[in-house]
């Protein structure tokens, strides 16, 4: 069965703080991970990491992955207290490893940004 | 391009009843999946359709049944309610075939809320 385990469970920081979310992972059939932000209800898409090394990049979050390793970090530079929300990691599963359906979720990181 | 859009927003529920919720997907899209969140255990797979076939279904009791119509909208249906069924029950939407892998990452709804008493 999948499994991934997201660290910390939460985080509480002040605006202007860098902070780096961890995510592992254990696969049967790895194909990528995924990153979502959820603040109030939709978890939105971040990220999708599926080759090692490749930093994605989006303003001040940026993602990379090591498939050695099989984790991933979020990293969020310059904190803003919009960026107050849970941060979910997940890997796809389902039929062959090919249904993007069925994703497995980490309990999730509860970042607090105060002013 | 609209979203994900669930119906109803929020429900309230008794024990024993039975209920159906509705996923209608980005136009376009041809995956819908359904997912589970409380707070106890976080988001949890609960199935996946495409072209109105189960693709794959997760680790939930008999009650949690779904289905998908031929314009891709979804629902699903949780029969003989329980108070641990209280939860935000999610809907996805993908479009896979054909599309690369970098382009297929699940876009959620807002969710229903389902309260059972």
């Amino acid at each position: 069965e999948d499994k991934v385990v997201q660290s910390p469970l939460s985080l509480v920081v002040h605006e202007g703080d860098t902070v780096t979310l961890n995510c592992s992972y254990e696969v049967t059939n790895f194909r990528s991970l995924l990153w979502y932000k959820q603040e109030k209800k939709a978890p939105t898409f971040l990220f999708m990491l599926t080759s090692s090394g490749i930093e994605k990049k989006s303003g001040r979050l940026s993602s990379i992955l090591d498939k050695k390793e099989l984790f991933s970090i979020l990293n969020i530079t310059a904190t803003q207290t919009g960026d107050s929300a849970i941060y979910l990691c997940a890997v796809p599963g389902g039929a062959g490893g090919t249904s993007y359906g069925k994703l497995t979720f980490g309990q999730g990181t509860i970042l607090t940004v105060h002013p | 391009k609209a979203g994900v859009t669930q119906t109803p927003r929020y429900l309230i529920k008794t024990r024993g009843q039975q209920v159906t919720l509705s996923c209608s997907p980005i136009s376009g899209h041809r995956s819908v999946s359904w997912y589970q969140q409380t707070p106890g255990q976080g988001l949890q797979f609960l199935f996946e359709y495409f072209s109105e076939t189960q693709r794959n279904k997760g680790n939930f009791p008999g009650r949690f049944s779904g289905r998908q119509f031929s314009n891709s909208r979804s629902e699903m249906n949780v029969s003989t309610l329980e108070l641990g069924d209280s939860a935000l029950y999610l809907c996805a939407s993908s479009y896979q075939p054909g599309q690369s892998s970098y382009n297929s990452p699940l876009h959620f709804g807002n969710g229903t809320r389902l309260t059972v008493t």
